[in-house]
């Protein structure tokens, strides 16, 4: 079964970093872009990026450039979020999902990851 | 542009026909894709190129695009079709993608 797990709740504080990953399996990790893509409380979703676990090629959405950082280490299927300092704003879920381009679409998608910040 | 548009909020009666659309500039070159997101769960892919629908998705949801506007239809919409759903595509650069603001479907 083809599929993206992604680590656990985050409770952190205002100025913490934080780092995120998202653990592909039942496919060629290496061949397919991952995405990141945000969801504020009670809202819709926004396309942060994407990264191609290959090579490590990464696109990234103006909005987030230089708040964030994608990553990949291709030799555990794993992708990675991460932030130098988190600010309040950064409350939301976060999902990864698997972009396939035969589809133009993200086909496979993780179960989310929570990530609260609050002093 | 790279925004796309969705009305916010649709209503459907049980078994009646329900269009959901998506405005952007982008969707003159590039397809939507569609995805349905129910309370508290994780995004799932329904719609994508001109008209096809992942491998379980029921044959009640279709898919059309003409200009700037893509549309996803449901006919004869279900309670368990009630969810968000938000539609994707490339942004005017091609490397980039975007999400509408999505539509809330209430199934009457």
């Amino acid at each position: 079964e083809m599929q993206l797990v992604q680590s656990g709740t985050e409770v952190k504080k205002p100025g913490e970093s934080l780092k995120i990953s998202c653990k592909g399996s039942g496919y060629t990790f290496t061949n397919y872009w991952i995405a990141w893509v945000r969801q504020l409380p009670g809202k819709g979703l926004e396309w942060m990026g994407v990264i191609f676990p290959g090579d490590s090629t990464t696109k990234n959405s103006p909005s987030f450039q230089g708040h964030v950082t994608i990553s990949a280490d291709k030799s555990i299927s794993t992708a990675y979020l991460q932030w130098g300092s988190l600010k309040a704003s950064d409350t939301a879920i976060y999902y990864c999902a698997r972009f396939y381009p035969g589809d133009d679409a993200f086909d496979i998608w993780g179960q989310g990851t929570m990530v609260t910040v609050a002093s | 542009s790279s925004e796309l548009t969705q009305d916010p909020a649709v209503s459907v009666a049980s078994g009646q026909t329900v269009r959901i659309t998506c405005q952007g500039d982008s969707l003159s070159n590039y397809f939507a894709s569609w995805y349905q997101q129910k309370a508290g769960q994780a995004p799932v892919l329904v719609m994508f190129g001109k008209d096809t629908r992942p491998s379980g998705i029921p044959d009640r949801f279709s898919g059309s695009g003409s200009g700037n506007t893509a549309s996803l239809t449901i006919t004869g919409a279900q309670a368990e079709d009630e969810a968000d759903y938000f539609c994707n595509s490339r942004d005017s650069s091609g490397d980039h993608w975007v999400f509408g603001g999505g539509t809330k479907l209430t199934v009457l």
